[in-house]
């Protein structure tokens, strides 16, 4: 079965500290990969996606960065933490099924907190 | 740019009334999906919806989606308390992309 784990589940960073934030899947193989940020209270913002190794779509101007070095793995990175950054982190994935149900699993959420 | 809206933002109910939550999207959509998400929780997948009109059921939730495919709804009959939580609509924009952009959302409180 296919299991996607993020960590770490809570962070409290400095305004000006790096971060980055790790996701990785198992279980399945050439999977759509998402990050997505969700302020207290409010919706998903889509933050970057990738359909595939070193194919990352950006989707809002920002002082963030995605990778994805391997296959299954998606990074979520800063240089410098602003203020607000903060908010819940999370990481999802779908398969690759054009045509088909594209459901997304999402994984467990980061609790970013930038001081 | 691309927008999903949904409304209400919140809606308190008395348990055994029922809820509706409507998702409008500003672009054409290929296909709309719609997630629970518990307090503290991460978004749990409902169902995907993807043709013109078309109506689907789970039990108490009955999900449709607009002959345009731009809007979409869902419906819940007589609510319970564990039916808490916000409610999401997420549309693929553009068609084929895998991009979905996500609705504000509507959280629902069962009174019991």
């Amino acid at each position: 079965s296919q299991t996607i784990h993020q960590w770490p589940a809570t962070l409290v960073q400095p305004v000006g500290s790096p971060l980055s934030l790790e996701c990785t899947v198992e279980g399945t193989s050439n999977p759509n990969l998402y990050w997505y940020r969700q302020a207290a209270g409010r919706g998903l913002q889509l933050l970057f996606y990738s359909v595939g190794i070193g194919q990352i779509s950006s989707e809002v101007p920002q002082n963030l960065s995605a990778s994805r070095p391997q296959d299954r793995q998606f990074i979520l990175s800063s240089k410098k933490l602003l203020l607000s950054d903060s908010g819940f982190y999370l990481c999802a994935w779908s398969a690759r099924s054009y045509g088909s149900v594209n459901e997304q699993f999402f994984g467990p959420g980061t609790r970013l907190t930038v001081l | 740019g691309q927008q999903v809206m949904q409304i209400p933002q919140y809606q308190h109910v008395q348990e055994g009334e029922d809820f509706t939550t409507y998702c409008n999207s500003s672009t054409t959509l290929s296909n709309i999906q719609w997630y629970k998400q518990r307090p503290g929780g991460h978004p749990v997948f409902l169902i995907q919806l993807v043709k013109s009109g078309e109506v689907k059921k789970q039990k108490r939730l009955t999900f449709q989606f607009g002959e345009a495919k731009k809007n979409s709804s869902l419906h819940i009959t007589a609510t319970q308390t564990t039916d808490v939580g916000t409610y999401f609509c997420a549309g693929e924009i553009p068609s084929g992309t895998y991009k979905y952009i996500f609705g504000t959302g509507t959280r629902l409180k069962v009174l019991a």
